[in-house]
């Protein structure tokens, strides 16, 4: 089968750095991205890898390893605007021609405190 | 911001009755994307369209059935509501190269 898990909860304080890890079991891969929720509102993107290594966005990087079938986010200098979901989600699931197929893992609710 | 638009944003509708749900872009990207999210289940994948008339099923395509007749729309039948449908559903559109996807606002579907 296929699958991707997260942590479904973290907790940071505010001006700290935390990663939220994802592990996937898939029988195709062509990338990995992430996306951040706010209660309420719509998924918007925050990255993609496709190779191996870290890619940084501003606060955020995302890491990708092919070899273990991970990566992660990290976000740094914690905002209490990043209070939010995050999730991951893999490109390319079933093997298909077709690599457009998305599937995303449960989320990881993240809470950043004063 | 992507263009895209869900319609309606939100329904109330009865078991048995059919529901169909609107997907509408002004990007001309190539893939269009139906989910649903659930508490506790995050996105879930029902259909896919990687163009016109090419739609592959997701995770969850039971009881859901799709179209895609032109570029800019992709539609998400019902085509007999049940109360395990009640969700928020999602479209999303991306031009393919990259795992990019613009979702739209959401749909809020509650079937009694």
């Amino acid at each position: 089968g296929q699958s991707l898990e997260q942590p479904s909860e973290v907790t940071a304080v505010e001006g700290a750095i935390v990663q939220i890890n994802c592990t996937y079991q898939t029988s195709g891969f062509y990338g990995l991205s992430w996306y951040q929720q706010h209660d309420g509102g719509a998924p918007t993107f925050l990255s993609y890898n496709a190779l191996d290594g870290l890619e940084e966005t501003g606060r955020f990087s995302s890491f990708l390893s092919r070899s273990d079938s991970y990566g992660y986010l990290l976000l740094q200098e914690l905002q209490m605007k990043d209070s939010a979901s995050y999730f991951c989600a893999v490109r390319g699931i079933g093997g298909s021609s077709n690599t457009g197929k998305l599937i995303f893992g449960q989320g990881t609710t993240l809470q950043v405190k004063p | 911001d992507a263009g895209i638009t869900q319609s309606p944003r939100h329904k109330v509708t009865e078991t048995g009755t059919p529901v169909t749900l609107r997907c509408h872009q002004t990007e001309n990207h190539r893939y269009m994307y139906w989910y649903r999210q659930d508490p506790g289940h995050g996105l879930r994948l029902i259909h896919y369209s990687y163009g016109v008339k090419d739609t592959d099923k997701g995770e969850v395509s039971d009881g859901y059935s799709v179209s895609r007749s032109k570029t800019e729309d992709f539609l998400l039948t019902l085509e007999s509501a049940t109360s395990s449908q009640t969700s928020v559903y999602f479209c999303a559109i991306s031009p393919g190269s990259t795992g990019e996807l613009f979702f739209g606002e959401g749909s809020r579907l509650t079937v009694l």
